[in-house]
């Protein structure tokens, strides 16, 4: 069955320093696989995906990921973290069930930024 | 402006007490998915419909309804909360020619005493 592993339940860190948030997903075939934010008392909002093509995928607010077939993983990274950037960042896969395009989400990472 | 509006955002109620929360999209969207997030469980998939009349159980369907009478809108409907569906709902659409191109709405936070 299809799963997404986010192993770190909370990360706190400096701003101005790098991020990496970890995700692994199990799926048998060629997956494709989303990061959203959630920001406190607001909805999803889709940061990048990856559904095919170059591995590293950019997306919004300086984010970016890599897609790396032989670790099934595919993390989430920032040079230089910025306050606004606390948030609940969730990992997904796209699953297809019963002939909808469903979406698998992992536990979420917390993420704290210190001043 | 393209949206998900939920309603509504905060609930609380009284087990047993039947109660609705809407969907309403304004984007002509035919999927419309409703979630569930718990603290350390992520998101679930409760119930989707692909389009009008056409709904079907998610992963946690138990203790919910839904039904699709049109396109825009899509409620989820508690027959019978319980205090074990205290929970953040969210509701998402997206077009059947956008692969997972999902809009989510803001979310109603609902708690059941």
């Amino acid at each position: 069955a299809q799963s997404v592993t986010q192993p770190d339940i909370h990360i706190t860190v400096s701003e101005g320093a790098s991020l990496e948030l970890r995700c692994n997903y199990s799926y048998g075939a060629t997956p494709y696989l989303f990061w959203y934010v959630q920001s406190p008392g607001q909805g999803l909002q889709l940061l990048l995906k990856y559904f095919s093509g170059d591995t590293l995928v950019q997306g919004i607010k300086g984010f970016e990921a890599e897609f790396k077939r032989s670790q099934s993983s595919f993390n989430l990274r920032k040079p230089s973290v910025h306050w606004s950037d606390a948030a609940e960042y969730f990992c997904a896969v796209g699953a297809r069930s019963g002939g909808y395009n469903k979406l698998i989400f992992g536990a979420g990472t917390r993420l704290a930024v210190h001043p | 402006e393209a949206q998900v509006t939920q309603n509504p955002r905060y609930l609380i109620t009284v087990t047993g007490k039947k109660l609705t929360v809407t969907c309403s999209q304004n984007m002509n969207h035919e999927y419309m998915s409703w979630y569930r997030q718990d603290p350390g469980l992520g998101l679930r998939q409760i119930y989707y419909s692909m389009n009008v009349e056409v709904t079907d159980k998610g992963d946690v369907p138990e203790g919910y309804k839904v039904s699709r009478k049109e396109k825009r809108n899509f409620p989820l409907i508690l027959e019978s909360p319980s205090p074990n569906q205290t929970s953040l709902y969210f509701c998402a659409s997206s077009s059947s020619g956008e692969v997972y191109g999902y809009t989510f709405g803001s979310g109603t936070r609902l708690t059941v005493v």
